[in-house]
C-alpha cells in the first residue's frame, strides 16, 4: 500500500529565500508524482507532473525534482513571494492491486507554507 | 466557463436531507473524479468515471451516491449523512486516451473549486 508522506507540516520563510518543500513516498512502482497547491477554502491547483522517466520538471519559479529509487520528490521555489503562502500537496500515482490493478492517485497530508512579507 | 466547475460553493445540511452536488467540466475531457479532503487527512478518492461508466469505488458509504450523465457532468447525491461526512469535495477531469481500463492514464487531473459541506 502505497504512503506518501509530506513534513515539515507547516513551513515559514521571509520573502525572497529560496525554499524546498519534500514529499516521500514507499511505492517506488509510480507511473507519476504531481505537485498541488491548494489556497484555504479553494481546490486544489496543479502545479508540476513528473512522470516516472523524468528526473525534473519546471515551470517559472518552480521546480519539481524525482528520485524512485529513493522514494523522494521535492519542490524548490525560487525567490519566494507572499502569493506562494498555500498548502501544497504531493500524489503518487500507482497501480492498485487490492482493486483489480486500477490505478489509484495517493496524496500526503500537505505542507502549509506562510511566506512572511 | 472555463476548466472545472462546481456547485453549490458551500452547503450546510441536517442528517435527514438529500442534497446533490454537481460538477461540470469544460475541457473535453473524458474521465471525471470525486475526491473527499477533510481537515488534517490526505484528500481521499472516492469516485471514478471513465466515458461516463464508473470504474472505481473506494469503499464509499451508499450514503453518498454518483452520477455521470455524460462526459461533461458529475453529480454527487447526498442522503442522511452524518457529521464526520463535513469536509470539502473536491471534483476533478483528466482525459483518458484509454477505453474502460486504465482510468488515470497517467494524465494531469484539473480540480474545480470544491463544494464545503458541513452537515449539522
Amino acid at each position: 500500500k502505497q504512503e506518501v508522506t509530506q513534513i515539515p507540516a507547516a513551513l515559514s520563510v521571509p520573502e525572497g529565500e529560496n525554499l524546498v518543500l519534500n514529499c516521500s513516498f514507499t511505492d517506488s512502482a509510480i507511473y507519476n508524482l504531481q505537485w498541488f497547491r491548494q489556497d484555504p477554502g479553494k481546490g486544489l491547483t496543479s502545479l508540476l507532473l513528473i512522470q516516472s522517466s523524468q528526473r525534473e520538471q519546471t515551470s517559472g519559479r518552480l521546480n519539481a525534482s524525482l528520485d524512485k529509487s529513493s522514494g523522494r520528490s521535492t519542490l524548490y521555489i525560487a525567490a519566494s513571494q507572499p502569493g506562494d503562502s498555500a498548502t501544497y500537496l504531493c500524489a503518487a500515482l500507482t497501480q492498485d492491486i487490492s482493486n483489480f490493478g486500477n490505478e489509484k492517485l495517493t496524496f500526503g497530508t500537505g505542507t502549509r507554507l506562510t511566506i512572511i512579507p | 466557463e472555463t476548466g472545472v466547475t462546481q456547485t453549490p460553493r458551500h452547503l450546510v445540511m441536517g442528517m435527514t436531507n438529500k442534497k446533490s452536488l454537481k460538477c461540470e467540466q469544460h475541457l473535453g475531457h473524458n474521465a471525471m473524479y470525486w475526491y473527499k479532503q477533510s481537515a488534517k487527512k490526505p484528500l481521499e478518492l472516492m469516485f471514478v468515471y471513465s466515458l461516463e461508466e464508473r470504474v472505481e469505488n473506494n469503499s464509499v458509504p451508499s450514503r453518498f451516491s454518483p452520477e455521470c450523465p455524460n462526459s461533461s457532468h458529475l453529480f454527487l447525491h447526498l442522503h442522511t449523512l452524518q457529521p464526520e461526512d463535513s469536509a470539502l469535495y473536491l471534483c476533478a477531469s483528466s482525459q483518458d486516451p484509454g477505453a474502460g481500463g486504465a482510468i488515470f492514464s497517467y494524465n494531469e487531473q484539473f480540480f474545480g473549486p470544491g463544494t464545503r459541506l458541513t452537515v449539522l
